[in-house]
């Protein structure tokens, strides 16, 4: 079956640019994640949905990142005013819901360059 | 809080060899663990898991993981590497119980040579 998809699959954005990264998860799956992983620094998590839930909003690293949601399934990633730091392979992931042991699906990643 | 380690960045091993990649965790409570491989420019795909049970966790691609909670500790191994398991592997952990977000570590560069 389909897998999670993201799009674009990379993205070059001039310093002080917003950009704007999509997750479609995996059917019937009602969590979804978002991770940023740089070099040499693993995974690094930014924002949890589970369900109709308040978001797990801990992990993101400024105010210029939010994340939504749209009917339970399509994710939209967005960080405004990008910095060079900001550089990263952006992943989605999705899973059933809790309990903790259901295994998270990842997709293939944006590759983020701002320049 | 939880935290993961995985003490070395890269892993050399000649094809056939056994091979092991080294995780601690650190968590309150009892865990559940996850090893995930990452081949270049893919995304992570999950190998195997520890819920419960037998401390011996078979998974794909002939990957296995032992648990040890007294060296708090999800080592994982494979008898006769393959160049095709050169990648990066990551392990991961959550409690068991309540609310938690999945943490990983940094991540281990497996290169398996012909």
């Amino acid at each position: 079956g389909a897998g999670v998809s993201q799009s674009p699959s990379n993205k070059v954005t001039e310093k002080g640019k917003d950009v704007e990264l999509r997750c479609d998860p995996i059917s019937g799956h009602t969590a979804l994640y978002w991770y940023r992983q740089s070099l040499g620094q693993g995974l690094e998590f930014l924002i949890y949905f589970q369900g109709n839930s308040a978001p797990d909003k801990s992990g993101l690293p400024s105010d210029r990142f939010s994340a939504e949601r749209t009917g339970g399934s399509v994710s939209t990633l967005t960080i405004q005013r990008t910095q060079q730091e900001d550089s990263a392979v952006y992943l989605c992931a999705s899973s059933f819901r809790l309990p903790p042991d259901y295994e998270q699906y990842f997709g293939p990643g944006t590759r983020l360059t701002v320049t | 809080a939880q935290s993961v380690a995985q003490p070395e960045d890269q892993v050399n091993v000649a094809e056939g060899n056994p091979l092991t990649v080294k995780c601690t965790y650190s968590v309150s409570g009892n865990p559940y663990l996850f090893w995930y491989v990452q081949y270049p420019n893919r995304g992570l795909q999950f190998l195997l898991k520890y819920i419960t049970g037998d401390n011996l966790v078979k998974g794909s691609y002939g990957f296995e993981a032992e648990f040890n909670k007294s060296q708090t500790s999800f080592h994982l191994k494979k008898p006769s590497a393959l160049v095709s398991d050169s990648a990066l592997y990551f392990c991961a952990v959550r409690m068991n119980s309540g609310y938690s977000t999945l943490t990983f570590g940094k991540g281990t560069m497996l290169l398996v040579s012909p």
